[in-house]
């Protein structure tokens, strides 16, 4: 089925490194939106972005939208124990009702 | 309720057997969406309702899915004639109005097993 590209795939760090998860589509987006899925668990907004180039912010995550509105990307700051889980990013295109996933990026944070 | 409510949480299936999936969305919410989701793969859209019409069916497999949302509210997703590749998470999301600008809430999920 059709899925937008994430990387990376997986993606293990200490508590208290940085985390970046990218985003890529080959057509241009009218919104993004972001989701975290804990083990065992069911996706859950974190954010939608819209515009060009935006950029907002939720403590010490980052989420970006790219000029071209083909990319985006989410950083967590200093990861936690808490943030464990997969991330998804999923696309929405002008003229349809899909959301479209990405492939997920799964964060291990080892204490 | 306070959120999406699927049942069953759990479902085995013998091959061949149909299985009927509900989705109880969260109350006066438009937009209602089924997505399948493979171990360790993202959702894959399935289909949408806005209120009681599908609008987008085109994500759904093959003509042994079926789903429905007769009054606008619960959802029904129906898989007759399962097959061990139908095996997946079944989730269903719905949001408060039209798809492009509102977020998705999800349940908890149905995870059918097919032997």
């Amino acid at each position: 089925g059709q899925q937008v590209m994430q990387i990376p795939q997986y993606q293990h760090v200490q508590e208290g490194e940085d985390f970046t998860t990218y985003c890529n589509s080959s057509t241009t987006l009218s919104n993004i939106q972001w989701y975290k899925q804990r083990p065992g668990g069911h996706p859950v907004f974190l954010i939608q972005l819209v515009k060009s180039g935006e950029v907002k912010k939720q403590k010490r995550l980052t989420f970006q939208f790219g000029e071209a509105k083909k990319n985006s990307s989410l950083h967590i700051t200093a990861t936690q124990t808490t943030d464990v889980g997969t991330y998804f990013c999923a696309e929405i295109n002008s003229g349809t009702y899909k959301y479209i996933f990405g492939t997920g990026t799964r964060l291990k944070v080892l204490a | 309720g306070a959120g999406v409510s699927q049942s069953p949480r759990y479902k085995v299936a013998k091959r061949g057997q149909d299985v009927a999936l509900r989705c109880d969305p969260i109350s006066g919410h438009v937009s209602l969406f089924w997505y399948q989701q493979a171990l360790g793969q993202g959702p894959e859209f399935l289909t949408y309702f806005q209120n009681e019409a599908q609008l987008d069916k085109s994500g759904l497999p093959s003509d042994r899915f079926f789903a429905e949302r007769p009054e606008g509210s619960v959802s029904t997703l129906k898989i007759q004639r399962t097959q061990q590749e139908d095996s997946a998470v079944y989730l269903c999301a719905s949001s408060l109005g039209t798809v492009r600008n509102t977020e998705a809430f999800f349940g908890q999920g149905t995870r059918l097993t097919v032997v």
